[in-house]
């Protein structure tokens, strides 16, 4: 079955710094790799995703890339605010569910 | 994006009770829902997959007479903790797929149900 790779599991930005999470996965057949933003006490939000025919996509200071060969996807923040302090996490879908990374903790100090 | 709710927010019961959480996508028709369980500091654990009108599949090691599924129409799925005990509390969260656009389709999330059983 799938299997995610997330790192770091924490990673501390200054404000204005750009922020990047890693993700790796072992299914070639998943198409799908959401990235969802989770603050304290709340269900997880979709903030961006990408489908396996795609390499890139962007919205606003958030982008995804995806290396279908080398079976890695990347979440890169510009920008940060300390409003994007929160635990995100990556997921992975081939026929079924999706499979989520362990998470990684932002933190953008001031 | 599409939206999830969920209620309770926030439930205490005694140890022997049942609870029923409720889970509801409000913008779209959910064919799928999940219902996924959170510890502290840990990431999320399929607890099983329901599928409107028909019976839920678990995943391993999650019992299905504990933790009852119930998909009746395609906006709502409730999810039923019997005989609860303190190894129950958790944080409950519920996802929906959203059947629209094109394949594969985006998963949403509810705000969860932080279950404290005492």
């Amino acid at each position: 079955g799938e299997n995610v790779e997330q790192h770091p599991s924490t990673l501390s930005v200054q404000e204005g710094d750009s922020a990047v999470i890693k993700c790796t996965y072992s299914d070639s057949a998943s198409n799908y790799f959401p990235w969802y933003k989770q603050e304290l006490g709340k269900g997880p939000q979709l903030i961006i995703d990408i489908r396996s025919n795609v390499g890139e996509k962007k919205d606003q200071r958030i982008a995804v890339t995806l290396n279908k060969t080398a079976k890695h996807f990347s979440l890169h923040i510009t920008e940060t605010q300390p409003e994007d302090s929160a635990v995100y996490f990556c997921a992975a879908r081939s026929q079924g569910n999706l499979i989520f990374g362990k998470g990684t903790k932002l933190s953008v100090k001031p | 994006g599409a939206v999830v709710s969920q209620h309770p927010s926030r439930v205490i019961c005694k140890s022997g009770t049942s609870v029923k959480i409720e889970c509801r996508s409000l913008d779209f028709q959910a064919t799928t829902m999940f219902w996924y369980r959170q510890f502290p500091k840990q990431s999320l654990m399929l607890m099983a997959t329901s599928n409107e009108g028909s019976k839920a599949t678990y995943e391993q090691g999650v019992e299905k007479d504990k933790f009852l599924i119930n998909h009746a129409s395609l906006t709502l799925s409730t999810l039923t903790v019997t005989s609860a005990h303190p190894e129950d509390s958790s944080f409950y969260i519920c996802s929906a797929r959203d059947p629209q656009g094109v394949p594969p389709y985006e998963q949403y999330f509810g705000p969860g149900t932080r279950l404290t059983v005492t």
